[in-house]
């Protein structure tokens, strides 16, 4: 029943490692997001995906990498984790050209140590 | 760029009627959204105005002033489990199509007896 889900829920790893968070939605959405949201509840985008096209990369380090095989799933691969990059994660999606309100799965806390 | 200014807390007695302003600066204004988040868990979807005016849904209105860059979103008949963040967002249409939301910073509301 779930409509946006991600894995893991939660993430706990060294730095300079090298992890990925995985977002699947079976809402038939044709548009997913992620966003970050820090340790001061600040909720920022970081890429969008159109039908598996980039169409929003907001300034974000080259160490994060999307990747959408297909309009349903949008993974996240991070490399050389940084203990900045310690925050939850969220994945979205949204029915363009609909009212695009965007659903929000239940997030991924990651913890750089 | 985008400005979305909201108070940061707002204390309010259960039973009552509360007010959570937001006002915002944008350039391709195209709609406005409200989410509550409660601590741990993902933002979920509140309202949407894109015309000016109230739109009523339950306990919960929202309204919206384009020339004003101004929204509120009003909370009836509080109740406890109506303690959380209440974001703002604004979308923005992209210059090259597709549409960005821009979250502001939340409102932490609290409700006492």
């Amino acid at each position: 029943d779930t409509a946006v889900s991600q894995t893991p829920k939660y993430l706990v790893t060294q730095m300079g490692n090298d992890k990925s968070i995985k977002c699947e939605q079976n809402l038939g959405h044709d548009t997913m997001y992620w966003y970050k949201q820090d340790s001061k509840k600040f909720l920022k985008i970081m890429f969008s995906y159109n039908n598996k096209e980039l169409i929003i990369n907001e300034t974000v380090p080259n160490r994060f990498s999307p990747k959408s095989p297909d309009k349903a799933h949008l993974n996240l691969h991070i490399n050389s984790l940084e203990l900045g990059d310690s925050a939850v994660y969220f994945c979205a999606s949204s029915q363009v050209p609909r009212r695009e309100t965007q659903y929000f799965g239940p997030g991924t806390r990651l913890l750089v140590l | 760029g985008q400005n979305i200014d909201q108070p940061t807390e707002m204390t309010a007695t259960e039973g009552a009627i509360v007010q959570i302003n937001c006002t915002y600066q944008t350039s391709g204004f195209n709609g406005l959204f409200w989410y509550q988040q409660h601590a741990g868990e993902a933002p979920t979807f509140l309202s949407y105005n894109v015309l000016d005016g109230l739109e009523e849904k339950g306990r919960f209105s929202s309204f919206l002033s384009r020339s004003k860059g101004y929204s509120y979103l009003l909370l009836k008949e509080l109740q406890m489990k109506d303690s959380a963040s209440y974001l703002c967002a604004v979308r923005d249409l992209l210059t090259g199509g597709g549409n960005k939301l821009t979250f502001g910073t939340g409102t932490q509301l609290k409700v006492e007896l």
